[in-house]
């Protein structure tokens, strides 16, 4: 089977950067993804890692260590809208081709 | 807008009773996935179909099923629900079963009294 920890909650305040952690465990690896979901909407995708090192897009970086079996989301500059929950994801083997989400991370954002 | 469509918005309905929830995927996505959220909860994989055939399957419970159709939209049938099977439930749809990003829909909001 396959096991997504990442924290429940994360504060910080706007212009800050903050980082949310990811830890996992599967049969078999494909890649870390990350999503965003604003309170009771619709997850948007982010960011995709399949391989080693830092992917970034805009403000939002997102890392992946294979060998660690570890990834992280970046967030600089952080702004009010940035208020979300941010859940990490992988697809692996023994679900088929299902995409499988830890259970998230909720960011504050504060002024 | 993902492009991916789900109705009803909202449903409220009995123990008891059966629902089914539509999704209409992005177009050209072949592949359908079906979650379930329920309060202060990660988003749990039910069922994956790809261009009409199951693909993956997920913690649906018996009394729950899905198909996807020739035009490629979903149904998820839910049965003899209970309490506890109120939840959001989003359609997500990809190109393909590798790693395009998921489009997710609006969901639909199931509450059971």
């Amino acid at each position: 089977g396959q096991s997504l920890e990442q924290p429940s909650e994360v504060t910080a305040v706007e212009g800050a950067i903050v980082q949310i952690n990811c830890t996992y465990q599967t049969s078999g690896f494909y890649g870390l993804s990350w999503y965003q979901q604003h309170d009771g909407g619709a997850p948007t995708f982010l960011s995709y890692n399949a391989l080693d090192g830092l992917e970034e897009t805009g403000r939002f970086s997102s890392f992946l260590s294979r060998s660690d079996s570890y990834g992280y989301l970046l967030l600089q500059e952080l702004q009010m809208k940035d208020s979300a929950s941010y859940f990490c994801a992988v697809r692996e083997a023994q679900a088929g081709t299902a995409l499988i989400f830890g259970k998230g991370t909720t960011l504050s954002v504060s002024s | 807008d993902s492009g991916v469509t789900q109705t009803p918005k909202h449903l409220i309905t009995a123990t008891g009773q059966r629902v089914t929830l539509r999704c209409s995927p992005r177009s050209g996505d072949l592949s359908v996935y079906w979650y379930q959220q329920s309060l202060d909860q990660g988003l749990q994989f039910l069922i994956q179909y790809y261009n009409g055939e199951e693909r993956a399957k997920g913690n649906i419970l018996e009394r729950f099923s899905a198909q996807q159709f020739p035009d490629l939209h979903s149904e998820l049938n839910l049965s003899s629900l209970e309490l506890g099977d109120s939840a959001l439930y989003f359609c997500a749809s990809s190109v393909d079963t590798g790693d395009s990003p998921l489009h997710f829909g609006n969901g639909t909001r199931l509450t059971v009294t």
